[in-house]
C-alpha cells in the first residue's frame, strides 16, 4: 500500500526560509497534502495539490511537486516562530482514505 | 476553529475495558472519518461514515466499532482494550461522502491512555 515518507525533525532561524520534503511511492496518488499540527490541537490543512500541478504558491507557502521522483516539498518563507509546529505530508487517491507521513517537527531558532 | 468537537478531551482507562468516544461534525456535515494518531506516528484511519453507513475503513480489528446519528454527531467505541490503543483519536468530518478531502475538518483529538 502507499507509504509517506519525511524526516523526522527541521531546524530553522527565524526569518529564514524553511523546506521539508516527503516522498510517497503510489504514483496514483492524486492529491498531495500538507497538514499543520500545533500542540494539543487537530489537524489544520494548510495547502494540497492535485497530481497534475508542479507548484503551488499561497501567501508565504510554496509546494513543488516532482511526480516522476514522487517527491513532494513545501517552502514556508520568512518562518517565524507561529510557524513551529508538526507538518504532515499526506496523499491520497480520488475519493479514498489519506495515508499521512509521520511528520516534521518544526522548530525555529531565534 | 473547524466547528468540529470531540469529547473527552482526555481519558484513561485500563486494559479489557471499553470506551466510547464522540464526536459532533460541523453543521451539514454528513461525512465523518476516524484517525488513530499514535506517539510520534502520523494518524492513521480508522474507517469512514457516509449517512450513518461505514463507508471505508482502515487495517484496525472489529473492535474498533462506530456509529453516526441523524444530526451527524458520531461515536466510536474500542472494546477489549490493548495498551497499544493509547493514542490520540481524531475525528473528521466533511460534506461529500467522496471528493477532495480539503474538505475534511480536523477536531482536536480525544487523547486516550490505557494502563
Amino acid at each position: 500500500g502507499e507509504d509517506v515518507e519525511q524526516s523526522l525533525f527541521l531546524s530553522v532561524r527565524e526569518g529564514d526560509s524553511s523546506v521539508i520534503n516527503c516522498t510517497y511511492t503510489d504514483s496514483s496518488s492524486t492529491y498531495l497534502y500538507w497538514y499543520k499540527q500545533e500542540p494539543g490541537a487537530g489537524l489544520q490543512l494548510l495547502t494540497y495539490i492535485f497530481s497534475n500541478m508542479d507548484m503551488k504558491q499561497d501567501q508565504r507557502l510554496t509546494v513543488l511537486l516532482n511526480k516522476k521522483d514522487k517527491h513532494l516539498s513545501l517552502r514556508i518563507a520568512d518562518t517565524q516562530t507561529g510557524d513551529s509546529a508538526i507538518y504532515f505530508c499526506a496523499a491520497s487517491r480520488e475519493g479514498d482514505k489519506i495515508i499521512f507521513g509521520k511528520g516534521t517537527r518544526l522548530h525555529i531558532l531565534p | 476553529e473547524t466547528g468540529v468537537t470531540q469529547s473527552p478531551t482526555h481519558l484513561i482507562k485500563t486494559r479489557g475495558q471499553q470506551v466510547t468516544l464522540r464526536c459532533s461534525s460541523q453543521s451539514g456535515h454528513n461525512t465523518v472519518s476516524w484517525y488513530q494518531q499514535a506517539l510520534g506516528q502520523g494518524p492513521q484511519f480508522i474507517f469512514q461514515y457516509y449517512r450513518e453507513e461505514e463507508n471505508g475503513r482502515g487495517n484496525f480489528p472489529p473492535r474498533f466499532s462506530g456509529l453516526q446519528f441523524p444530526n451527524y454527531s458520531s461515536e466510536l467505541n474500542v472494546n477489549a482494550l490493548e495498551l497499544d490503543d493509547s493514542a490520540l483519536y481524531l475525528c473528521a468530518s466533511s460534506l461529500e461522502g467522496r471528493g477532495p478531502s480539503e474538505k475534511l475538518f480536523f477536531g482536536s483529538g480525544t487523547q486516550l491512555s490505557v494502563l
